[in-house]
Parts: C-alpha cells; sequence; structure tokens
C-alpha cells in the first residue's frame, strides 16, 4: 500500500479557505486519491476522491500536482464543524480498501 | 436510507473470552468492510465481504474472522481476546466493492481489560 505524509495539525480561522497537503511521491499510475474526514466521536465521511484531474464537489476541491506527487484538499470557507482530522489515502483501481495514516487534525478558530 | 448501524456502542470484556460486533449495512449496499482504529491511529482495515464472501484481508491474525449475511448484514468475531484489542471497531458498507463513497457506522468501542 503506497504511502501519504500529511502534517500531524493545522489551524484556521473561521470562514477562510484552508489548504490540507498530502505527500504521496511513490504514488503509481493508477492509484487514486482519495480524502476522509473522521469528527469527533464519529466514523470517518467520504470527502472527494481523483485520479488526475483537479475535482470539486459541495464538500471541497483536491487539486492535483501534475506529476501526481502531491495533491491539496481545498475547504473554501472553513466553518466550526470542519474541526476533524483528515485523511489522504491511495488506493490502486482495483478495490476500496483503506490504508488510513494518522492524518491531519484540523483546528478551526472562531 | 438509514445509513450504517452498529452494535454495541460500547462494551467491555475480559482477556480470554470471544467478542461479537454487529454491523448493519446502508440500505442496497452490497459491501462491507471492518476497521480497527487505536486511540491516536487512523483506522486499520481488518477484512472486506462482498456479496457473502471474503474479498480481501489486512495484517490481522485469524482469530479475527467475519461473516456477512443474506441481507447483507455483518458480523466481526474476535477470539481470545488480548488486550492491545482494546480500540473502536468500524464497520463500513459500499454499493459495490469497486465503490469508492464508503458510508461508515459510528463504531463500537471494545475495552479489554
Amino acid at each position: 500500500d503506497a504511502k501519504t505524509t500529511q502534517p500531524n495539525s493545522m489551524e484556521s480561522n473561521e470562514e477562510e479557505p484552508v489548504h490540507l497537503p498530502c505527500n504521496h511521491s511513490t504514488i503509481s499510475g493508477t492509484d487514486y486519491i482519495h480524502w476522509y474526514r473522521q469528527l469527533p466521536s464519529q466514523g470517518p465521511e467520504y470527502v472527494i476522491h481523483g485520479l488526475t484531474s483537479n475535482v470539486n464537489n459541495r464538500m471541497a476541491s483536491l487539486a492535483i500536482a501534475e506529476d501526481r506527487k502531491s495533491s491539496t484538499l481545498i475547504l473554501h470557507r472553513a466553518t466550526l464543524r470542519d474541526a476533524a482530522v483528515y485523511y489522504c489515502i491511495l488506493t490502486p483501481n482495483t478495490g476500496n480498501q483503506f490504508y488510513f495514516g494518522t492524518g491531519t487534525s484540523l483546528t478551526v478558530i472562531p | 436510507e438509514t445509513g450504517v448501524t452498529q452494535s454495541p456502542t460500547h462494551l467491555i470484556k475480559t482477556r480470554g473470552q470471544q467478542v461479537t460486533l454487529r454491523c448493519s449495512s446502508q440500505s442496497g449496499h452490497n459491501t462491507v468492510s471492518w476497521y480497527q482504529q487505536a486511540l491516536g491511529q487512523g483506522p486499520q482495515f481488518i477484512f472486506q465481504y462482498y456479496r457473502e464472501e471474503e474479498n480481501g484481508r489486512g495484517n490481522f491474525p485469524p482469530r479475527f474472522s467475519g461473516l456477512q449475511f443474506p441481507n447483507y448484514s455483518s458480523e466481526l468475531n474476535v477470539n481470545a481476546l488480548e488486550l492491545d484489542d482494546s480500540a473502536l471497531y468500524l464497520c463500513a458498507s459500499s454499493l459495490e466493492w469497486t465503490d469508492y463513497g464508503y458510508t461508515f457506522g459510528s463504531g463500537t468501542r471494545l475495552t479489554v481489560v
């Protein structure tokens, strides 16, 4: 399972954009990049995923570097409800068995 | 759509005992995966079931076993409990085993004493 590296923690002010980085220098050509988040006392929640092109959905945007060795999850306007641990995960295109790391703990300051 | 339901929410067992954890998948989902999450760590993949057959297994010993039923509900069984088995056990279901959009339950907190 390919490895990802994320900062342990980040802080953001409420209503400002947040950019959560993820490095995955050993990514293979067929690995998908996924982001899940885990709010306190809950199971992880799907945020977004992509392969090569940037992706947008109602929750966030995913910006993928041209060489695919890194990606950034963008929350356009952080709210207090976005305080969570954010996980960046790689999977091959043959299934959905995820290998989570320790993630980035995001604190949102009012 | 009722989401993923896990039971019980909390459980205390003694070392050496056996435990069964239950998961009711989201309606229409035929794939279920189980994860173990120790305090302060990310979830670790235990195994996955697709249409009642095991479809992949992580690095867990055989005393961790599972079942998926025809209605796609699922059980995780752990025999000969060890203190290190204390963790949050998460169940996640997806529409198909190739679907990346997991729906996770809130987990069962198991404490082994």
